[in-house]
């Protein structure tokens, strides 16, 4: 299976910096037709996962333009420009390109 | 507007057994993947199964594979998750999910699953 590792698994962050999410596969992400099947979610307390990212880079709708993805072959990013208190939770890389899909560890993002 | 819900989860002994639904409704359900996936708390988000729009085709997570049955029945626009030979370890929060890896990504409220003696 592919292994993704995501750092840090703990972000403290204060409410109007920059934060970053890294994300990197045990192997290329890169399927036979040139598609990278690379995902972030964000999980809210008490709430369903919320799909932010799919394919590396295309926000998903309402997502805030604050958030952005990149990345390719097996190193990516979730970054956000300017934290806010609503970004509080877990967020999880998840690869789709080779079953079974995986998921990182999780990284737990909380205000200061 | 698509609407997924879950139903069917609860306390469950070590060694038995589960039968989760998904109600759909909001989308032609029988044009769509459908998929479980659960979170463990501690233990991150995991992917158990999916199956094809027309049932003919089940994936499933090896640690899953042989306890757990995906299944659909396209006429009541519903999903299923038959979980046998339960542990400890499948305790989690279980979704339904329509999942697409280039399109929409619709997800229940989800049913929690506590296996327990």
């Amino acid at each position: 299976d592919v292994v993704m590792t995501q750092s840090p698994l703990s972000l403290p962050v204060t409410p109007g910096q920059p934060a970053s999410i890294s994300c990197r596969s045990s192997q290329s992400l890169v399927d036979r037709d040139g598609n990278t099947f690379l995902h972030w979610f964000q999980l809210r307390p008490g709430q369903s996962p919320r799909r932010l990212f799919y394919k590396v880079s295309n926000r998903d709708p309402g997502v805030p333009d604050r958030f952005s993805g990149s990345g390719s072959g097996t190193d990516f990013t979730l970054k956000l420009s300017r934290v806010e208190a609503e970004d509080v939770g877990l967020y999880y890389c998840m690869q789709g390109t080779h079953w079974p899909w995986t998921f990182g560890q999780g990284t737990k993002v909380e205000i200061k | 507007e698509v609407q997924l819900v879950e139903s069917g989860g609860g306390l469950v002994q070590p060694g038995g057994s589960l039968r989760l639904s998904c109600a759909a409704s909001g989308f032609i359900f029988s044009s769509f993947w459908m998929s479980w996936v659960r979170h463990a708390p501690g233990r991150g988000l995991e992917w158990v199964a999916n199956i094809r729009p027309d049932g003919s085709e089940e994936q499933y997570v090896d640690s899953m594979k042989g306890r757990f049955t995906i299944s659909r029945d396209n006429t009541k626009n519903s999903l299923y998750l038959q979980m046998n030979s339960l542990r400890a370890e499948d305790t989690a929060v279980y979704y339904c999910a329509r999942f697409s890896r280039s399109g929409g990504s619709y997800w229940g409220q989800g049913t929690l699953v506590t296996v327990s003696s």
